[in-house]
């Protein structure tokens, strides 16, 4: 079965600067896709980016951005500019292709200090 | 527009009763799910659900039963509630075709306790 691994349970970031956080998967699987997922407070589960794993350029949703490593079965999402809007929980997914199964990691929660 | 909501935010129960909590969707999907997410906010589906059609069944309780009248709904039924039922529950929904990348999108979640 597909395991993802957050293996940040926890990461502060000042404000206006970067911080990346790791996401790691492992799948016997060629072709599936990848998301990060924010929860704020509120707990509504947002999309922030996705990547296919067959393309090799790296996703890149405005201030976010991935490193996905394919061969090395690892996906960072980068946070350029922190905002204090950007403290939330965040989760790695994986997505089978040929099958609709997502397998989630356990998060973590980012600080973003003033 | 809401696109997947949940009915009711918060549930406040006694062990032992039955409770539902209700998920509809207005984006035309043909895959829903429910997921559970617990205190140490680990995320794990549940169920899932293709054109009315259990498709996911992970290692459930048989006190949960999902149930689904047509593609745009997908109901949660507990019965015996046991403190352990406590969680956020989630549903979610997605185009749910093989070989696309769609996402999943999350209803706000139901906070349920059980005492």
């Amino acid at each position: 079965a597909q395991t993802v691994t957050q293996s940040q349970p926890e990461m502060s970031v000042q404000e206006a600067e970067t911080v990346t956080l790791s996401c790691t998967y492992d799948t016997s699987e060629s072709d599936y896709y990848l998301f990060w997922y924010k929860q704020p407070p509120s707990r509504q589960m947002i999309l922030v980016i996705r990547q296919e794993a067959y393309k090799q350029q790296n996703a890149t949703e405005n201030r976010f951005s991935v490193n996905f490593q394919k061969a090395a079965k690892s996906f960072s999402l980068k946070i350029s500019d922190s905002q204090l809007g950007d403290a939330a929980m965040y989760f790695c997914a994986y997505r089978s292709a040929d099958f609709n199964k997502f397998y989630f990691g356990s998060g973590t929660k980012l600080n973003v200090k003033p | 527009d809401t696109a997947v909501s949940q009915t009711p935010k918060y549930l406040v129960t006694q062990m032992g009763n039955d409770k539902s909590i209700k998920c509809e969707q207005n984006l035309g999907h043909d895959t829903m799910y429910w997921y559970k997410q617990d205190s140490k906010k680990f995320l794990k589906i549940m169920f899932s659900y293709n054109n009315k059609e259990l498709i996911i069944n992970e290692t459930v309780p048989n006190r949960f039963s999902p149930k689904s009248p047509d593609k745009a709904h997908l109901n949660l039924h507990i019965n015996s509630l046991e403190l352990g039922d406590s969680a956020v529950y989630f549903c979610a929904s997605s185009q749910g075709l093989a070989y696309d990348s769609y996402e999943q999108y999350f209803g706000p979640g139901t906070r349920l306790t059980v005492t």
